[in-house]
């Protein structure tokens, strides 16, 4: 089994449409988890980190579900820009190494 | 630029050669990692790095890979006798320990094709 798993879609949505992806992780000790967006042929960057009271970031917010191992994102007035792979990371118990998800791909249509 | 940083960006080599990268990472940071990365998949675990000390090695990376950090600083990763299959994207990453839920800050990576 792998330790994240993600939909990984694609996701085809108007501009302004209200979009959510969700991620499940299998290592409950797991300590940190961070949502990375990742533009086609570039490196992954930081999205936003999720913290266990949730949080949010302009029209982005990211929530954690410790009891159901699954971290959430929601992106609200969705833009053009937005178009990306959203990538669920999580880091091992003992904040050794990060964990991968293989990407929910959004695409925003005008 | 202080970002992480990584040469070269591109890599086209016949299968059977070998192939160094070097990362250099943000300065302060003291954890490297390398992971790799296919179309359409997330980046996998390769090895990491605490200072100078290689801390984990993935069971992807095999005998043909070899990674260092000899002074705590840059690091190179080494693939030797190329095969088609480590056609891939290789990303380092770094991240300062200093507080428990810092992020990893990724360099451009290098894409490798071995043709």
């Amino acid at each position: 089994r792998k330790e994240v798993e993600q939909d990984p879609g694609p996701f085809n949505v108007p501009e302004g449409a209200t979009v959510a992806f969700n991620c499940t992780y299998s290592n409950s000790a797991s300590q940190s988890f961070f949502w990375y967006r990742q533009d086609c042929r570039k490196e992954p960057k930081l999205l936003m980190s999720v913290y266990s009271s949730g949080n949010e970031d302009g029209r982005f917010t990211a929530q954690l579900n410790r009891a159901s191992q699954y971290i959430s994102l929601l992106i609200r007035d969705s833009k053009l820009s937005d178009s990306a792979t959203y990538l669920c990371v999580v880091m091992g118990y003992n904040f050794n190494k990060f964990y991968f998800g293989s990407g929910t791909k959004l695409n925003v249509k005008p | 630029d202080t970002g992480v940083s990584q040469d070269p960006r591109h890599k086209i080599t016949k299968r059977g050669q070998n192939v160094t990268f070097r990362c250099d990472p943000i300065s302060e940071h003291n954890r490297l990692y390398w992971y790799r990365q296919t179309l359409g998949q997330g980046p996998e675990f390769l090895t990491y790095f605490q200072n100078e000390a290689q801390l984990e090695k993935s069971r992807l990376l095999s005998d043909r890979f070899s990674a260092e950090r000899p002074k705590g600083s840059f690091s190179t990763l080494e693939i030797q006798r190329t095969e088609q299959g480590d056609s891939a994207m290789y990303l380092c990453a770094s991240r300062s320990t200093g507080a428990p839920n810092t992020e990893a800050f990724f360099g451009q990576g290098t894409r490798l094709t071995v043709v």
